[in-house]
């Protein structure tokens, strides 16, 4: 089975811009959710998705919005972007019932 | 109380040698402790989990510690090999209640000499 699968893998942005990242979880997981990794730091929770609702929300602004398709791909979108943007955003998926969760290799979002 | 402290920040060990990595945290609600393994550029891979109802786990070469009094755990790699240099995070979570929030450590950059 395919894991996730994230796109792009890279992306280069101006200051104020939009940005939309994708996310395929694995087949069968509902379950979506969204990360932060700053250079040299561990991940930062974003946002999770479930069955196309939002049942969680991390500290990030309101530039940070995500929205789950009825197929249980989703979508990260991160509106005015500043320097401090610039991270490797990771979405990651688990099974209903399930514990663990399986990440995707991430897209690296450079805000120049 | 949403903190998971780890330590080293690194390490550097011999092949063969066994690394062992750190791990506290504070919230007595976390209920699941994974670690990931995270190569440069890439995803961090869920290496091996835990729930605090055991004390320990091993999985190949890689065993999780658990002490849930001193609400610590602990990695420990056996027979290290050069291909586990890699950055660990340690992890804890609330998943029994469905909220997938994930809290990582750090991380500890872990290399193997030759």
């Amino acid at each position: 089975d395919a894991g996730v699968t994230q796109s792009p893998t890279h992306l280069i942005k101006t200051r104020g811009q939009q940005v939309t990242l994708r996310c395929s979880p694995i087949s069968g997981h509902k379950s979506v959710s969204w990360y932060q990794q700053v250079l040299g730091q561990g991940p930062q929770f974003i946002f999770q998705y479930y069955e196309k609702e939002e049942r969680g929300r991390g500290n990030f602004p309101d530039r940070f919005s995500a929205r789950q398709f009825p197929n249980y791909s989703s979508e990260l979108n991160v509106n005015a972007l500043l320097l401090g943007d610039s991270a490797l955003y990771l979405c990651a998926s688990r099974i209903q019932g399930g514990y663990e969760q399986y990440f995707g290799p991430g897209t690296r979002l450079t805000v120049t | 109380q949403q903190q998971v402290k780890q330590s080293p920040q690194s390490l550097i060990v011999q092949k063969g040698g066994i690394p062992i990595i750190n791990c506290a945290y504070e919230n007595t609600a976390f209920d699941y402790f994974p670690w990931y393994q995270q190569f440069p550029g890439k995803g961090p891979a869920l290496l091996i989990a835990i729930r605090p109802d055991v004390s320990e786990k091993k999985e190949g070469r890689f065993t999780i510690s658990f002490n849930k009094s001193a609400k610590q755990f602990s990695l420990h790699i056996m027979d290290s090999q050069p291909g586990d240099s890699a950055t660990y995070f340690c992890a804890a979570s609330m998943m029994s209640t469905s909220y997938d929030k994930v809290i990582f450590g750090p991380g500890t950059s872990l290399s193997v000499i030759p």
